[in-house]
């Protein structure tokens, strides 16, 4: 089973920052198969990336995703207000189980 | 559009079972592999089963497996989960999830059902 640890828990940030949040791998993941979710208070997960960096339809180019190996990074450039949520990724290899980070919460300073 | 709409959460008492259902719309079900994912209060996300497109093949997490169990109708559209023996370490908000037709993740959440275990 791939564990993912997701870095830092809290972010704190400011309307018109940039924001890194991180998801490190237990072992090499196929770049394919990672993917990041945001998910707002009382809402359901909504795909923000997949394949490790290509975005989902309609969203912005503020949010951008890297990496390759057991590193993955999760950027948006220019903090808006609508952005301030909890964000995962997504292990979904060629077998289960699919595994997702424990999150993290990116909030206003 | 795409709507995945699921119901029959509610209050279980420890050891009974409920089942709860995802019916979806706007799309052909029958093509798509379907997903359950739950999330604890407050917690994270966690996956919990998969269903191949045409039921023949499921998957389940270890924390429920041999209690919970996924079908589907594909002629009514719907998705289940069928959850036996429930303990309070069941209790969540259960989302149901499309599995893209090609590729890795889920492109469509239903809004949840919580499910909540407790005397």
């Amino acid at each position: 089973e791939i564990v993912l640890t997701q870095s830092p828990g809290t972010l704190s940030l400011s309307p018109g920052e940039r924001a890194t949040l991180s998801c490190r791998a237990s072992e090499s993941v196929s770049s394919r198969h990672l993917a990041w979710y945001q998910q707002k208070p009382g809402q359901a997960p909504s795909l923000l990336i997949y394949g490790a960096s290509s975005r989902a339809t309609g969203i912005p180019d503020r949010f951008s995703g890297s990496g390759s190996g057991t590193d993955f990074t999760l950027t948006i450039s220019r903090l808006e207000p609508e952005d301030f949520a909890v964000y995962y990724c997504q292990h979904y290899g060629t077998s289960p189980p699919i595994t997702f980070g424990q999150g993290t919460r990116l909030e206003i300073k | 559009q795409v709507h995945l709409v699921e119901s029959g959460g509610g209050v279980v008492q420890p050891g009974r079972s409920l089942r709860v259902s995802c019916a979806a719309s706007g799309f052909t079900f029958s093509t798509y592999a379907m997903h359950w994912v739950r999330q604890a209060p407050g917690k994270g996300l966690e996956w919990v089963a998969l269903t191949s497109y045409d039921g023949s093949n499921s998957h389940y997490a270890d924390s429920v497996k041999g209690r919970f169990t996924i079908s589907r109708d594909n002629s009514k559209n719907t998705l289940y989960l069928q959850m036996n023996s429930l303990t309070a370490e069941d209790t969540a908000v259960y989302y149901c999830a499309r599995r893209v037709s090609f590729g890795n993740y889920y492109d469509y959440w239903g809004q949840g059902t919580l499910v909540t275990v407790s005397s």
